[in-house]
């Protein structure tokens, strides 16, 4: 089974309205992190927001949220008020393990296109 | 703070040479550094992984003897791409990992595009 699903290829938003981009995992192990990553097309990978496994409460940073449904294996990333700026591909992570060092699993990656 | 630099951002070389791409971890060590191969429009692949001062251990179907990994501090590793071809053409992106717990995000370099000629 694959780790970590992606089943949104591309989504549209109007600019300053608001998206999810789905997420969902796999994993047997209590002890997790999940992780969105933002990559324009320059090709950077840009950190964007983590949830922790035994975390309680949904992570937010900035315009970024993640919808935490541990029962689901959800973790979709919420973007607020969109910008032109937010136009690239994302793709959601997972680590599994206590420890780090643990290989990272991503998923196939969603594209964002923010319309003006 | 933790910065990665990947250098060189992009090299053209010609069929049969070699190319190195350097990854180094600016502000903290890294115990563990992962190499990814990313096609157009897709996600990244795992190519192997680099524990400091051990051999790297490569991912099923990544020829070892073309794809040279060493990392032989705590804040470099390198990728070498011996006798290139035309299809190692592609984006390369390196990534550190700071000693941590399971909530440490990967760091990553900003990539580098080589296009074989």
């Amino acid at each position: 089974a694959q780790k970590i699903t992606q089943t949104q290829p591309g989504m549209f938003v109007q600019e300053k309205e608001a998206v999810t981009l789905d997420c969902t995992y796999d994993t047997s192990d209590p002890s997790y992190g999940l992780f969105w990553y933002k990559q324009p097309s320059s090709g950077e990978m840009i950190f964007l927001i983590y949830q922790g496994s035994y975390d309680q409460q949904n992570a937010t940073e900035g315009r970024y949220s993640l919808n935490f449904q541990k029962a689901r294996k959800s973790a979709n990333l919420v973007i607020s008020a969109s910008q032109l700026g937010d136009s690239a591909m994302y793709f959601c992570a997972m680590r599994e393990g206590f420890i780090g060092g643990n290989q990272f699993y991503f998923g196939t990656g969603t594209s964002l296109t923010v319309i003006p | 703070g933790a910065v990665v630099s990947q250098h060189p951002s992009w090299v053209i070389c010609k069929s049969g040479t070699s190319v190195k791409i350097e990854c180094r971890s600016l502000d903290f060590q890294a115990t563990t550094m992962f190499w990814y191969r990313q096609f157009p429009k897709q996600s990244l692949m795992l190519m192997a992984t680099s524990n400091e001062g051990s051999k790297a251990t490569y991912e099923q179907g990544v020829e070892k003897d073309k794809f040279l990994i060493n990392h032989a501090s705590l804040t470099l590793s390198t990728l070498t791409v011996t006798s290139a071809h035309p299809e190692d053409s592609s984006f390369y992106i390196c990534s550190a990992d700071a000693p941590g717990l399971y909530i440490s995000p990967l760091h990553f370099g900003n990539g580098t595009r080589l296009t074989v000629t």
